[in-house]
């Protein structure tokens, strides 16, 4: 199985900040990389496929790079609809594997 | 729009059953893989089954594998997940996702399982 690794796993920002979270594969995963973002009691919604493909409706502020096995997401700037878990997700293979989430909270 | 609605959560014994649903609008359900994500409480999100289009392709992570089943009614617009000897670790919020080119494009609200005696 590919094993999913997020860093950090919580991290304190305050609105306007620049935020980044990394994602490691265990093996090559080409682009198959997908982000989550998730608010307490809601189910999770897709920003992010392919790495860097920016999902229907979602705001610029949000980026993804990577390949291979690093990936980051970056939020350009934090703002207060943004606090929330993010999860990583690989799709090259079964199982389908998530990362332990990140959880962006405010200073 | 694409909705997803899941029910047949509950509370229910360890190694008893129990069948959640999802029921799919908005979009050719026939089209699309599914896929159940549950999350324990407090958790992360857990991959759990995928089934495509045709049902000729289901996959499984490794603790659900011979207890748990996915199956879908094209002709319903609908998606299940039979759980049978239910145990305390598949207590959380069950999810329903539909697979596209864009992976989980998708999600339901989810239905909560209670494996508890």
């Amino acid at each position: 199985d590919i094993q999913m690794t997020q860093s950090p796993s919580s991290l304190s920002a305050s609105v306007g900040d620049r935020v980044t979270i990394t994602c490691r594969a265990s093996q090559g995963i080409n682009s198959y990389l997908a982000w989550f973002q998730q608010k307490p009691g809601k189910a999770p919604k897709s920003l992010i496929y392919a790495a860097s493909t920016l999902q229907s409706g979602v705001p610029s502020k949000f980026s993804g790079s990577g390949s291979g096995t690093d990936f980051t997401l970056t939020i350009s700037s934090l703002q207060p609809e943004d606090f929330a878990t993010y999860y990583c997700q690989q799709y090259k293979s079964y199982p389908r594997t998530f990362g332990q989430g990140t959880k962006v909270e405010i200073k | 729009q694409v909705q997803l609605v899941e029910s047949g959560g509950g509370v229910v014994q360890p190694g008893r059953s129990l069948r959640l649903s999802c029921a799919a609008s908005g979009f050719t359900f026939s089209s699309y893989a599914m896929h159940w994500v549950r999350q324990a409480p407090g958790k992360g999100l857990e991959w759990v089954a995928v089934i495509s289009y045709d049902v000729g392709d289901k996959h499984y992570t490794d603790s659900v594998k011979g207890r748990f089943t996915i199956s879908r009614d094209n002709s319903k617009n609908t998606l299940y997940l039979q759980m049978n000897s239910l145990r305390a670790e598949d207590t959380g919020v069950y999810y329903c996702a539909r697979d596209t080119s864009a992976p989980f494009d998708s999600w339901g609200q989810g239905t909560l399982v209670t494996v508890s005696s």
